[in-house]
């Protein structure tokens, strides 16, 4: 398996702009995570969603972000309008839904956006 | 009540020598506390991980101590080698609930 798919990997735009960032989770997981990583606020949870429906979204800093997952290979984070205080690694993360005693949530590589 | 506080920040240890990153959590509902280990530009990867019905886990170089009266566990790296180099972060979750709650994180750079 190619592990979770993160695109782009670099994003760079300018405040104003809508950003989408996209995830692949792994094949299989029926859970989905969205995480914000910046060095003064550390690994932040954004949204989950379980069997393609959000189940938390108390981490979603405002209107201007939202998430989607169409279908169990797809999701999407978008912000708009994108604003210089967005600028953050975002990692997308898939756990499977097969119940072990030890529940590894698996990361992709993230996408680096940096807003001007 | 959903926080886990890591400490330290940073820490630089010399090659072979024991690094000790610490953390603590307020909610007795947590029952699983895994260690995620980060290196740059790549996300988080599951390091080791324990359930408060032991004190210690163990595998290979890394250990987990966890003291559930004082509501404290710690990861231990025996033997530190300038490969560990990376961010650790220590987190923990409770009530089957997939959602974890991530500490900071802790810069470990090991001196070859």
């Amino acid at each position: 398996d190619a592990g979770v798919i993160q695109s782009p990997r670099h994003e760079v735009t300018e405040m104003g702009q809508e950003v989408t960032l996209r995830c692949k989770p792994i094949s299989g997981h029926n859970s989905l995570f969205w995480y914000r990583q910046t060095m003064m606020r550390g690994l932040e949870l954004l949204i989950y969603f379980n069997n393609n429906v959000p189940i938390d979204d108390s981490g979603m800093p405002e209107d201007r972000f939202s998430a989607k997952m169409p279908n169990a290979s797809f999701s999407t984070l978008k912000i708009q309008p994108s604003e210089p205080r967005d600028s953050a690694v975002y990692f997308c993360a898939s756990l499977s839904g097969v119940r072990k005693q030890y529940n590894e949530q698996f990361f992709g590589p993230g996408t680096r956006l940096t807003v001007l | 009540q959903q926080q886990v506080k890591q400490s330290p920040q940073s820490l630089i240890v010399q090659k072979g020598g024991i690094s000790i990153i610490n953390c603590a959590y307020e909610n007795t509902a947590f029952d699983y506390f895994p260690w995620y280990q980060q290196f740059p530009g790549k996300g988080p990867a599951l390091l080791i991980a324990i359930r408060p019905d032991v004190s210690e886990k163990k595998e290979g170089r890394f250990t987990i101590s966890f003291n559930k009266s004082a509501k404290q566990f710690s990861l231990h790296i025996m033997d530190s080698q300038p490969g560990d180099s990376a961010t650790y972060f220590c987190a923990a979750s409770g009530n089957r609930d997939d959602k974890i709650i991530f500490g900071k994180g802790t810069r470990l750079h090991i001196l070859p």
